[in-house]
């Protein structure tokens, strides 16, 4: 069974700063995808970020950027220029290229001081 | 484009009442998802469907029925509700089998008393 770990319950950054939550995961495929998604207090959850397992290059999105180490299964987030509205939940999530079973990590608190 | 919606946002229950969650979306989606995410960890899938009157079970099924009569609606039933199930549950969907995003409703908190 596929497994996603994030080792970091919670996280604090100041405000403009740079921040990296954790992720690993644990798998026998090659081909899956992997996300970060956001869980502001509103519940809602919003999609940060996406890699494709095939690609060696690591996929950005405005401030956030990922560093996809794929022989390490280590898949983390960079936030750069942290703002008050990052503050959220984020969770890490596997899915295989051809199965609808996405797994979720237990998530990390991001706190963001002014 | 309201995307993904869900009925009702809030709910109390009584042990062994039973009760039916509506998902809904109006993006022509094949793919719909049930979840519940409980404290301290993430969202587990409960059943999703891959298609108009298809189901398949997830990773923790049990004490959930679910129903897709139409393509735009993923209904999530429980029968005789038990404390344990008292958890957020979300609604998600996507394009297809390879669909590489799942767009998810605003959640559905549920109290089982």
């Amino acid at each position: 069974a596929q497994t996603v770990t994030q080792s970091q319950p919670e996280m604090s950054v100041q405000e403009a700063e740079t921040v990296t939550l954790s992720c690993t995961y644990d798998t026998s495929e090659s081909d899956y995808y992997l996300f970060w998604y956001k869980q502001p207090p509103s519940r809602q959850m919003i999609l940060v970020i996406r890699q494709e397992a095939y690609k060696q290059q690591n996929a950005t999105e405005n401030r956030f950027s990922v560093n996809f180490q794929k022989a390490a299964k280590s898949f983390s987030l960079k936030i750069s220029d942290s703002q008050l509205g990052d503050a959220a939940m984020y969770f890490c999530a596997y899915r295989l290229y051809n199965n609808n079973d996405m797994r979720f990590g237990a998530g990390t608190r991001l706190t963001v001081k002014p | 484009n309201a995307g993904v919606t869900q009925t009702p946002k809030f709910r109390v229950l009584k042990t062994g009442q039973s009760m039916t969650l509506l998902c809904a979306q109006d993006m022509n989606h094949e793919y719909m998802y049930w979840y519940r995410q409980d404290p301290g960890m993430g969202l587990r899938l409960i059943h999703y469907s891959v298609g108009e009157g298809t189901t398949a079970k997830g990773e923790v099924p049990d004490g959930y029925n679910v129903s897709r009569l139409k393509k735009q609606n993923f209904l999530l039933g429980l029968e005789s509700a038990a404390p344990s199930q008292t958890s957020v549950y979300f609604c998600a969907s996507t394009a297809d089998r390879v669909g590489k995003t799942q767009y998810f409703g605003p959640g559905t908190r549920l109290l089982v008393l």
